[in-house]
């Protein structure tokens, strides 16, 4: 039984480089969900997705920001023009409609 | 507004000791539910409870339990004999519907031996 993956663990990049991260949910959710978290706080929502369609997005996901999920299986979030205050855990999470949410070890991106 | 606070930034124990961890919570629907997750040093949020609002029994899970009092809108969670392991950040969260969880800025424990 895998849990969520994430991929990379970790990301280094310089300021104005596009990035992408993947996340791979448990295999029977059919939600798969976008957090990000900054040092000291609470992950915050980013977007999600049921099936293949991507249902919502939070306004702290400006227009450099895209995801994707194209055949309701693993998802890829993109950050283009990488800004310095886009260093943070980028975290994903799964589960099955209404049911508990279960998050993959994060990917934690540094912009310098 | 749903609203989850965790007024106890970081706490410091010695092992063997018991702590609790507070959460508040606000919100305007009528039934819900609550979580707490940790967070290890490696990043992982790890799912430890779920509780739904028409439940107000204490939960007991080996060392761990928690509280829920709809009537001062607080889900704290109390571990029994801590370890070093224990050691971690510590979220409450409450969802924003079926999918958006809300979380608090969580409690950093740090249990010394």
């Amino acid at each position: 039984d895998t849990g969520v993956s994430q991929n990379p663990r970790h990301k280094i990049t310089k300021r104005g480089q596009n990035v992408t991260f993947r996340c791979d949910p448990i295999s029977e959710h059919n939600r798969l969900y976008w957090y990000r978290q900054t040092l000291g706080q609470g992950p915050e929502f980013l977007t999600y997705f049921q099936n293949e369609a991507q249902l919502e997005k939070s306004r702290l996901l400006s227009d450099r920001f895209s995801a994707e999920r194209p055949k309701g299986s693993f998802s890829t979030l993109e950050i283009q023009r990488t800004e310095q205050g886009d260093s943070a855990m980028y975290l994903c999470a799964s589960s099955s409609v209404g049911e508990t949410q279960y998050f993959g070890p994060g990917t934690r991106l540094l912009v310098l | 507004a749903q609203k989850v606070t965790q007024a106890q930034t970081e706490i410091s124990v010695v092992e063997k000791e018991d702590v609790t961890l507070d959460c508040v919570y606000e919100t305007r629907d009528t039934t819900y539910y609550l979580f707490w997750y940790k967070q290890p040093p490696s990043g992982e949020l790890v799912f430890l409870i779920r509780r739904n609002s028409f439940d107000e029994q204490n939960e007991i899970s080996g060392r761990y339990s928690w509280n829920f009092q709809k009537s001062t809108s607080s889900f704290n969670f109390t571990i029994t004999a801590s370890q070093v392991v224990d050691s971690a950040v510590y979220f409450c969260a409450l969802p924003l519907g079926t999918y958006k969880y809300i979380f608090g800025t969580g409690t950093r424990l740090k249990v010394l031996a």
